[in-house]
C-alpha cells in the first residue's frame, strides 16, 4: 500500500497570508490527524478528522481549520499567518477505529517570514 | 500542561549494548502507547506499541516497558546499532478517542 503523503512539502509564506495543506491518506484509512511539530516542543495534536467530521480538536486558535473530503483526503488550513506558525506540519492517517496506531506522512516544513 | 514527559533530551549509548528510553505520563485515563523513531526531515515511523493490559511487549530487538502504577513506560533496544540514531518519540492516548498527546522526544545517537 502507498504511505500517507502530503503536499507541498516545503512552503514559504509571509506574515498576513493564509495557506492550505494537504494530506492523502493510507488506502482505506478514513481517520485523519494534524499535528504541528516546533523545536523543543514535540508533537502538538491540531485535530483529527473521520469521515469527513471533526472528532477531536487541541488547544489551537481557530486560525487553524482543517476538512475532509468523501475520499479521506484532508486538508488544513492556516489563516491570517505570524511568525509562530513556521513549523513542520505532520498528518497521520488510520482505520478509525480508535485508538489505534498513526502512521505518519513525511510532514510540510512551513516558513513564515 | 504536558501530559507525556521524556525528560532526557538526549542519549548516546555503544553499538552492540541496549538503549533505554524512557517516558512518564500523567493521565491516569491513558491506555494506550505507540513509540516512533523520526529522522530529520521525515515523518515518525512507528515502531512498537502496548496497550494497558499488558506490562511489556516485543517486536525484534524492541521491547516496551509499561508500569501502570508508576505511569511509566520505557523503550529497550538491543542490541543498538548506529542505524538507531534518530529522535524517539512516546505518544499516550486514552480510549476515548483517537487523540495522541506525544513527548517532546529523546536523541538518541549509537556510537560505531
Amino acid at each position: 500500500k502507498a504511505g500517507v503523503t502530503q503536499t507541498p512539502r516545503y512552503l514559504i509564506k509571509t506574515r498576513g497570508q493564509q495557506v492550505t495543506l494537504s494530506c492523502s491518506p493510507i488506502s482505506g484509512h478514513r481517520s485523519v490527524s494534524w499535528y504541528q511539530q516546533t523545536p523543543g516542543q514535540g508533537l502538538q495534536f491540531l485535530f483529527e478528522y473521520f469521515s469527513e467530521t471533526q472528532r477531536n480538536k487541541g488547544n489551537f486558535p481557530g486560525r487553524f481549520s482543517g476538512r475532509q473530503f468523501s475520499n479521506s483526503r484532508s486538508e488544513m488550513n492556516v489563516s491570517t499567518l505570524e511568525l509562530g506558525d513556521s513549523a513542520l506540519y505532520l498528518c497521520a492517517s488510520s482505520p478509525g477505529q480508535g485508538p489505534e496506531t498513526q502512521y505518519f506522512g513525511p510532514g510540510t516544513r512551513l516558513l513564515v517570514l | 500542561d504536558q501530559q507525556v514527559k521524556q525528560n532526557s533530551p538526549s542519549l548516546s549509548v555503544q553499538e552492540g549494548r541496549i538503549s533505554i528510553l524512557n517516558c512518564d505520563y500523567t493521565n491516569s485515563m491513558f491506555d494506550y502507547f505507540l513509540w516512533y523513531k523520526k529522522y530529520p526531515a521525515e515523518g515518525p515511523t512507528f515502531l512498537i506499541s502496548i496497550s494497558s493490559i499488558k506490562d511489556k511487549n516485543e517486536d525484534g530487538r524492541f521491547t516496551v516497558f509499561l508500569n501502570k502504577s508508576a505511569k511509566h513506560l520505557s523503550l529497550h533496544i538491543v542490541p543498538s546499532q548506529p542505524g538507531d540514531s534518530a529522535v524517539y518519540f512516546c505518544a499516550a492516548s486514552a480510549r476515548t478517542g483517537n487523540q495522541f498527546y506525544f513527548g517532546t522526544g529523546t536523541s538518541l545517537t549509537v556510537i560505531p
